[in-house]
């Protein structure tokens, strides 16, 4: 079956501009999470979904990152006045079962803010 | 605090060697999942094993091999007969269960495996 995907794939911004980066997590799965990894480093959590519910924001850096799931499948990451150390890559992952199941993981969108 | 570390940046080894990719974690929680993760070059994030706390059996999987032991907060990977194909970055993680299973990752370790 299909995994997760995501897209745009590379993303280009200027800086100050706004950008949404999309994520079709894998059929069925009622659980979603987007990290942020930065070059050389480890997958850092963002926010959480369970279904349309955003349960745990707690890892988004600032007030610009908002994420939203409305009908419970496709996500959206936007973030707003894009800076430069927002530049990295972006990971959408989803999962069967949020406590024990193994989270399936996109190919990630890579941002670079210029 | 929860934490995961990888020592080790980057090793290199030759084809068929052996390989023990380390991964030491902090928790306070009694009931928490630890995972393994591949990032090939391609950059998408491959799941290999999950074990949970209550589960200190080593497993083995093919030419992969993982040793959990609490006493040490350890939970070190080993591949057998190494081969190029598994030149990868690889990264250990660890959940909580009452935190609706975010993962915190460790900062991975680049393996690079020459023939």
């Amino acid at each position: 079956g299909a995994g997760v995907s995501q897209s745009p794939r590379y993303k280009v911004a200027k800086r100050g501009q706004d950008v949404a980066l999309r994520c079709d997590p894998i059929s069925g799965h009622v659980s979603l999470f987007w990290y942020q990894q930065a070059l050389g480093q480890g997958p850092e959590f963002l926010t959480y979904f369970q279904n349309e519910a955003q349960l745990d924001k707690s890892g988004l850096p600032s007030d610009r990152f908002f994420a939203e799931r409305p009908e419970g499948s496709v996500s959206t990451l936007k973030i707003q006045r894009t800076q430069q150390e927002d530049s990295a890559v972006y990971l959408c992952a989803s999962s069967s079962d949020r406590l024990r199941g193994e989270q399936y993981f996109g190919p990630g969108t890579r941002l670079t803010v210029t | 605090a929860q934490k995961v570390t990888q020592a080790q940046t980057e090793i290199s080894v030759v084809e068929k060697e052996d390989v023990t990719l380390d991964c030491v974690y902090e928790t306070r929680d009694t009931t928490y999942y630890l995972f393994w993760y591949k990032q090939p070059p391609s950059g998408e994030l491959v799941f290999l094993i999950r074990r949970n706390s209550f589960d200190e059996q080593n497993e083995i999987s093919g030419r992969y091999s993982w040793n959990f032991q609490k006493s040490t907060s350890s939970f070190n990977f080993t591949i057998t007969a190494s081969q190029v194909v598994d030149s990868a970055v690889y990264f250990c993680a660890l959940s909580r269960s009452n935190q609706g299973g975010k993962l915190i990752f460790g900062q991975g370790t680049e393996l690079s495996v020459k023939p």
